[in-house]
C-alpha cells in the first residue's frame, strides 16, 4: 500500500528562521512521483515541486530546497530566512505511474511563521 | 488559458437536501479527479473519471455519492441526503490525456457546509 507520513503536525517559527518539513512515505513502486504543495488561508492548492523517483538531485528553488533520499524514502522540504507569508498549510504526496492513478497526500504540516 | 473551474466555491445544504459540485477541467484535459479534505486533514482521493467513464471510484463512499464526466459539461460529483458529516472541502484536478506523470491542475475547491 501506499502512504505518505508527515509527522509534523504544526511548525511554529520566528521569521527569517530556517524550518524544515519531513515527508515520508511508503511504496513497492520503483517509478513514481513525488510532491510539495501549499494551501495558504484562503484554501487553494498551489504548486510547489515534483521529483520523479530517478532523480535524486537536491532542488533549489529561492527560498526553497528540496532534499530526496531514496534511501530513507524521504523527500524534505526546506525554506530559508521564513517570511510570514510562508504561513500555510503544506502538503507532501506521491504519484505512483502503475495503477491507479491518483494522488496520495499525507496530513500536511501547518507552518506558522510569526514577525 | 483558463485554470480548473469550480462552483459554486461555497455551499450550504441541510441535512437531507442534496448537494451538486461542479468541476470544468483545462482545456484539452479529458481526466478529472475529485478528491475530499476534512477539516484539519490532508486530500483524500475520491473518484477518477474519463470522458462518459469512471475508471477508479475506489475512494468514493459506498453510499449517497455518485459522480460523472458526461461527452458535454462539467464533471458533477452529487451528495445525496447530506449529513455533517459531508461538511468538508473537496476539490477537482484535472489531467491531459494519455500516461500520466502526475500532473494534476487542481481547481480552488468547493466548500460544503451542512447545518
Amino acid at each position: 500500500a501506499q502512504k505518505v507520513t508527515q509527522a509534523q503536525t504544526e511548525i511554529s517559527v520566528v521569521e527569517k528562521e530556517d524550518v524544515t518539513l519531513d515527508c515520508v512515505y511508503e511504496t513497492r513502486d520503483t517509478t513514481y512521483y513525488l510532491f510539495w504543495y501549499k494551501q495558504p488561508p484562503s484554501g487553494e492548492l498551489v504548486f510547489l515541486i515534483r521529483r520523479n523517483s530517478f532523480d535524486e538531485q537536491n532542488e533549489i528553488s529561492g527560498r526553497y530546497s528540496w532534499n530526496f533520499q531514496k534511501s530513507t524514502s524521504s523527500f524534505n522540504f526546506t525554506i530559508t530566512a521564513s517570511q510570514v507569508v510562508d504561513s500555510a498549510v503544506y502538503f507532501c504526496a506521491l504519484y505512483m505511474v502503475q495503477g491507479a492513478q491518483k494522488l496520495v497526500f499525507g496530513q500536511g504540516t501547518r507552518l506558522t511563521i510569526n514577525p | 488559458n483558463a485554470g480548473v473551474m469550480q462552483n459554486p466555491r461555497h455551499l450550504v445544504r441541510r441535512r437531507g437536501q442534496e448537494a451538486r459540485l461542479r468541476c470544468s477541467p483545462m482545456k484539452g484535459h479529458s481526466h478529472v479527479y475529485w478528491y475530499r479534505q476534512l477539516p484539519e486533514e490532508g486530500l483524500k482521493f475520491m473518484v477518477y473519471l474519463q470522458k462518459e467513464n469512471i475508471i477508479d471510484e475506489s475512494g468514493m463512499p459506498k453510499e449517497r455519492f455518485s459522480a460523472e464526466f458526461p461527452k458535454e459539461g462539467p464533471s458533477i460529483l452529487r451528495i445525496q441526503q447530506v449529513v455533517r458529516g459531508d461538511s468538508a472541502a473537496y476539490f477537482c484536478a484535472s489531467s491531459p490525456p494519455g500516461v500520466g506523470l502526475g500532473e494534476q491542475y487542481f481547481g480552488p475547491g468547493t466548500r460544503l457546509t451542512v447545518t
